[in-house]
This record gives C-alpha cells, sequence and structure tokens, in this order.
C-alpha cells in the first residue's frame, strides 16, 4: 500500500526554524515527484511545490519561493519541508502528496495519495 | 500564474439531488484539470484526473467533462457521505493551481 506519513503538530514562536518531514513507503520512492500543499484555517489548498526526489529538481510556487525550502533523502524515503524564520501568517495545516501521471503525457499529472497533514502553529 | 475560479462557492442540496461544480481557468489548460473532494479534519482525496477520468474506487456518480477553460464536476445521486468541499487543480502549468472550492451543504 503506497501511504505517505508526516510527522507530527508543532508550535514554534515568530522568528524559529522548523523542519516537517513526510515519509514514504509501498513504493519507488524515486520515481515520483512529492508536492507540499498549505492550507490555512478555514480556507482553501494553496500548491506550494514539488520536488522529483531522484535528482532533488525542485519547482516553487512563486508565492512561497525563497519562503520556505523543499528538499529530500533517499536514503530515507523522506520529504522535508523547512522554514529558516517562521512567521504568524506560517500557521497552516501542510499536506504533502505523491504526484501521479499518466507516463506518456506528463502535464497530466495529480496529487495521489496525501499524508493525514501537519498542524503547524507559530505564535508568540 | 493560471487562475482557478469555482462557482458556487457554496451550495445547498438534498439527497438524491443532481449537483454541478464549474472550474473556469484564467487561459487554456487543455484537459489537464483534476478534481478532490475534502471532508472536515481529513485530506482531500482525488476524484477525477484529466478532466474526466474517474480514480480508481470513487463511485460512479462522480463525473467531470470539461476541456479548454471550462470544466464540471457532477455528482449525480447525492449520498450522504458527499457533503464535503470539492477543489479543481490544473496541471497545465507551474504553480499547478486550486480552485477557492466548493462547499456542498445539505439543505
Amino acid at each position: 500500500e503506497v501511504q505517505l506519513v508526516q510527522s507530527g503538530a508543532e508550535v514554534r514562536k515568530p522568528g524559529e526554524s522548523l523542519n516537517i518531514s513526510c515519509k514514504a513507503s509501498g513504493y519507488n520512492f524515486n520515481t515520483y515527484w512529492i508536492g507540499w500543499v498549505r492550507q490555512m484555517p478555514g480556507k482553501g489548498l494553496e500548491w506550494m511545490g514539488v520536488i522529483d526526489p531522484d535528482d532533488s529538481d525542485t519547482r516553487y510556487s512563486p508565492s512561497f519561493e525563497g519562503q520556505v525550502t523543499i528538499s529530500a533523502d533517499k536514503s530515507i524515503s523522506t520529504v522535508f519541508l523547512q522554514w529558516s524564520s517562521l512567521k504568524a501568517s506560517d500557521t497552516a495545516i501542510y499536506y504533502c502528496a505523491r504526484q501521479d501521471a499518466i507516463i506518456v503525457e506528463p502535464l497530466a499529472n495529480w496529487f495521489d495519495p496525501w499524508g493525514q497533514g501537519t498542524l503547524v502553529t507559530v505564535s508568540s | 500564474d493560471i487562475q482557478m475560479t469555482q462557482s458556487p462557492p457554496s451550495l445547498s442540496a438534498s439527497v438524491g439531488d443532481r449537483v454541478t461544480i464549474t472550474c473556469r481557468a484564467s487561459q487554456t489548460i487543455r484537459s489537464y484539470l483534476n478534481w478532490y473532494q475534502q471532508k472536515p479534519g481529513t485530506a482531500p482525496q482525488l476524484l477525477i484526473y484529466a478532466a474526466s477520468s474517474l480514480q480508481r474506487g470513487v463511485p460512479s456518480r462522480f463525473s467531470g467533462s470539461g476541456s479548454g477553460t471550462d470544466f464540471t464536476l457532477t455528482i449525480s445521486n447525492l449520498q450522504p457521505e458527499d457533503f464535503a468541499t470539492y477543489y479543481c487543480q490544473q496541471s497545465y502549468s507551474v504553480p499547478r493551481a486550486f480552485g477557492q472550492g466548493t462547499k456542498v451543504e445539505i439543505k
């Protein structure tokens, strides 16, 4: 069974750093991009970026580029989302998801499955 | 960046109703459009990919159509478990934006 298991809820103060994780299992980790999606309290889904775990090629949304770092560690089949200096506005649930696609038509891609989500709370 | 606009933002419907949600892209995305369902407190789940392909395990009362800039998600014979928020997402270009969501509530 393909599974993405995310790290647990975090509470931090503004200005602190944070690293949350997404561990994949049940498939060849190197062969599927993995993405991150933000959901602020009571709001919709926001596409943050994706990473190819095989070579760490990463694509960011302009809204998040420079604000977060997406990385991958093939040795432990895990993708990370990192902040160097959190803001209160980073308070949200963050989901990771595997990007599947039609092999012969790579623009036909979608997120499935999703991790369970990690709640990040930033408050002084 | 491509903007995705869903309508309506919310709707009320009864069990057994036929429900249609629309999603419009700010430029052509050909057929590169996905639909997800999210229930409160849970992660989104894929329903439809590439505009009209039903994900394995998703009931056949869900269907998707459209191409270019205009797309629809139809739920025929609405069931109690279908009350949720639905999101479209384009996969044509980065950033692969989501629509703002449509909440389907019980009438």
